[in-house]
């Protein structure tokens, strides 16, 4: 039972290259998250799905897209990288409408 | 802005000591309140969580919380730490409906035996 699962674990980005996060979970969950994690700022949200065909804005969006493929899968897309965008990104599921989130094991990313 | 707010950044502690993180939410309606732990290396898993009912919640691992709605807060607790429990914790709870789920700043315990 694998969960949640995300791809890279670890990425190295130039500035201005792209990238894709890719996450999917198994549990057949209809609510899906990203989040990004800095020293002393805890988590942030970037981008939600709270149903397949829906994704809403978080807490700090500006300069990522998502996708949210099907029930399973919802990725999160870096057009430009910028080096504020180095972080650890965790992508998180969630099923009942108060539930609680079941998190990837993350992605640190390093934007140069 | 609906937020929730952990006060303390970094906790030391001796092993058999004490422990209350305090966390402390802006929003009111009903309110959905969790602990998440995050040891070294690892993501972040469920300590316990708060929907309605008895304000003391119990979870995993010893851990207690309480919910006091005249205070705003969800406070954890553990009466006897261990080495082990050495991770980050954060309280969180649901923004503006049951679908954004908004997390604290986190604080940092460290244990020493």
């Amino acid at each position: 039972n694998a969960g949640v699962t995300q791809t890279p674990k670890f990425q190295v980005l130039k500035t201005g290259q792209s990238m894709t996060l890719q996450c999917a979970q198994d549990m057949n969950h209809n609510s899906m998250y990203w989040y990004r994690q800095d020293p002393g700022m805890g988590l942030r949200l970037i981008y939600y799905s709270a149903s397949e065909g829906t994704t809403d804005k978080g807490e700090v969006p500006n300069g990522y897209n998502v996708s949210r493929l099907n029930k399973r899968e919802f990725s999160l897309r870096l057009e430009s990288a910028a080096p504020s965008q180095t972080s650890v990104y965790f992508c998180a599921s969630r099923t009942t409408r108060a539930g609680e989130l079941f998190f990837g094991e993350g992605s640190r990313l390093t934007v140069l | 802005a609906q937020s929730v707010s952990q006060h303390n950044h970094h906790v030391i502690l001796s092993e058999a000591a004490s422990l209350e993180l305090g966390c402390n939410y802006s929003y009111g309606g009903t309110v959905n309140l969790f602990w998440y732990v995050q040891y070294p290396g690892q993501h972040l898993q469920l300590l316990l969580k708060y929907f309605s009912g008895d304000p003391l919640v119990k979870g995993i691992k010893g851990f207690e919380a309480e919910f006091i709605k005249s205070k705003f807060s969800f406070n954890l607790r553990k009466p006897s730490v261990q080495w082990s429990d050495t991770a980050e914790y954060f309280c969180a709870g649901f923004s503006g409906g049951y679908n954004k789920l908004i997390f604290g700043a986190g604080t940092r315990l460290a244990v020493h035996p």
